[in-house]
């Protein structure tokens, strides 16, 4: 089973603020990593596909970078709906994998 | 606009058994793969099964597998997971997703969940 690390567990900044988040793989995954953002009591909202690909409607702010096995969420500027908790999953694999999840918070 | 509706969760002793269903609409169903997805209470999300697209395969997380059977009547446009031999372990909020493709494993929409309690 593969295994992603996502770091930093926890990330404090402020709107107008630069986040990069981290996602790294125990194995490589290609290029098969996608990004998801979850608010508290809401479903998980698919961000980035196939580590780089925007999701339709998804702001320009969010870009995604990386392959093999280590990979780079980043938010330009963040904005007070973006405060949330960010998943990265593998689908280069079976079964298909989640990290533990970054939340970002002010 | 694409619609994922489940249904089917609520309280269950330990071996007990529960059949989750999620009705989809706003999409061809039968094109596209078709997952569950978890999240333990205060925890993060676990992918538990997935009904592919192209050959009708599926596939299991290991903790679910012989446990659990996923399927879909695609003339319902409906997606079902079987649980039986339920355990505490499995207390969780289940989340029906639509794959990005038939066989992408992206999950492009989600529903909002039903949950699923194994307590005596």
């Amino acid at each position: 089973e593969i295994v992603l690390t996502q770091s930093p567990a926890t990330l404090s900044l402020s709107p107008g603020e630069r986040a990069t988040l981290s996602c790294r793989a125990s194995q490589s995954v290609g290029s098969y990593l996608d990004w998801y953002q979850q608010k508290p009591g809401q479903a998980p909202r698919l961000l980035i596909y196939d580590a780089s690909n925007r999701a339709t409607g998804i702001p320009a702010r969010f870009s995604g970078s990386g392959s093999g096995t280590d990979f780079t969420l980043t938010i330009s500027s963040l904005e007070p709906e973006d405060f949330a908790v960010y998943y990265c999953q593998q689908h280069n694999n079976w079964p298909l994998t989640f990290g533990g999840g970054t939340k970002v918070e002010i | 606009e694409v619609e994922l509706l489940e249904s089917g969760g609520g309280l269950v002793q330990p071996g007990g058994s529960l059949r989750l269903s999620c009705a989809a609409s706003g999409f061809t169903f039968s094109s596209y793969a078709m997952s569950w997805v978890r999240q333990a209470p205060g925890k993060g999300l676990q992918w538990v099964s997935i009904f592919t697209g192209s050959d009708d395969g599926a596939f299991y997380a290991d903790s679910v597998k012989g446990r659990f059977t996923i399927s879909r009547d695609n003339s319902q446009n409906t997606l079902y997971l079987q649980m039986n031999s339920l355990r505490a372990e499995d207390t969780a909020l289940y989340y029906c997703a639509k794959d990005r493709c038939s066989n992408c494993n992206t999950f492009d929409y989600w529903g909002q969940g039903t949950l699923v309690t194994v307590s005596s």
